[in-house]
């Protein structure tokens, strides 16, 4: 699986979009881009994933470059309640690939 | 139930004694999966199994640790002897299948060795 790259944290201000950066330069052609965040005492939780074309669902927004060297996860109103770790993770799902290859993440805090 | 249920939520253990985590996965999920977080660090995967067989153990850190699912469902992981170095949180996941947005986490046993 591709190695990704995060910054160790962020701030964001209540109700304002917080936008989640990730590097993952050796990314392969059929790995996707997998989003979870893990709030504080809890276990992970998935959020998103694409493999090239930009997604949207209930919880956020995942924006991919055409060269798939990066991303941007996108929480359009942040709340306190997305306070959290949130994990890029390159994953492969075809075959018998099962491992997720949780790196740091990035320390969200979203302030009043 | 709805989750993935671990027991007990937080163990101490002395430095020697043996612990007995437990994962009672999603009803109908077929794979589960056991990681160890230490703190300050994400998830490190640990075992892999798909119905009763363990599939993969490459994870397990040494031959203190094991694991089982005898029936398909529940699943222990065990650490004999345990360390210091065995403090950590450990969590179980269950999946449909082994797809990486299927995996539902539970919130984990946190494990102290005194």
């Amino acid at each position: 699986d591709a190695k990704t790259t995060q910054p160790p944290s962020m701030d964001c201000a209540e109700g304002r979009a917080a936008n989640l950066p990730c590097n993952h330069s050796t990314i392969s052609g059929n790995e996707y881009v997998y989003w979870y965040r893990q709030i504080h005492s809890q276990g992970p939780q998935y959020i998103i994933h694409g493999l090239k074309n930009n997604e949207t669902n209930e919880m956020a927004s995942l924006i991919i470059t055409e060269d798939r060297k990066s991303s941007t996860l996108i929480l359009p109103h942040a709340t306190l309640r997305d306070t959290a770790v949130y994990y890029c993770i390159g994953y492969n799902s075809g075959g018998s690939n099962y491992k997720l290859t949780f790196g740091k993440g990035t320390l969200l805090t979203v302030n009043p | 139930g709805a989750g993935v249920s671990q027991s007990p939520r937080y163990k101490v253990a002395k430095r020697g004694q043996d612990v007995a985590l437990r994962c009672d996965p999603i009803s109908g999920h077929v794979s589960l999966f056991w990681y160890q977080q230490a703190l300050g660090q994400g998830p490190e995967f640990l075992t892999y199994f798909q119905n009763e067989a363990q599939l993969d153990k490459s994870g397990l850190p040494s031959d203190r640790f094991f694991a089982e699912r005898p029936e398909g469902s529940v699943s222990t992981l065990k650490i004999q002897r345990t360390q210091q170095e065995d403090s950590a949180v450990y969590l179980c996941a269950s999946s449909v299948s082994q797809g990486g947005n299927g995996y539902t986490f539970g919130s984990g046993t946190r494990l102290t060795v005194v």
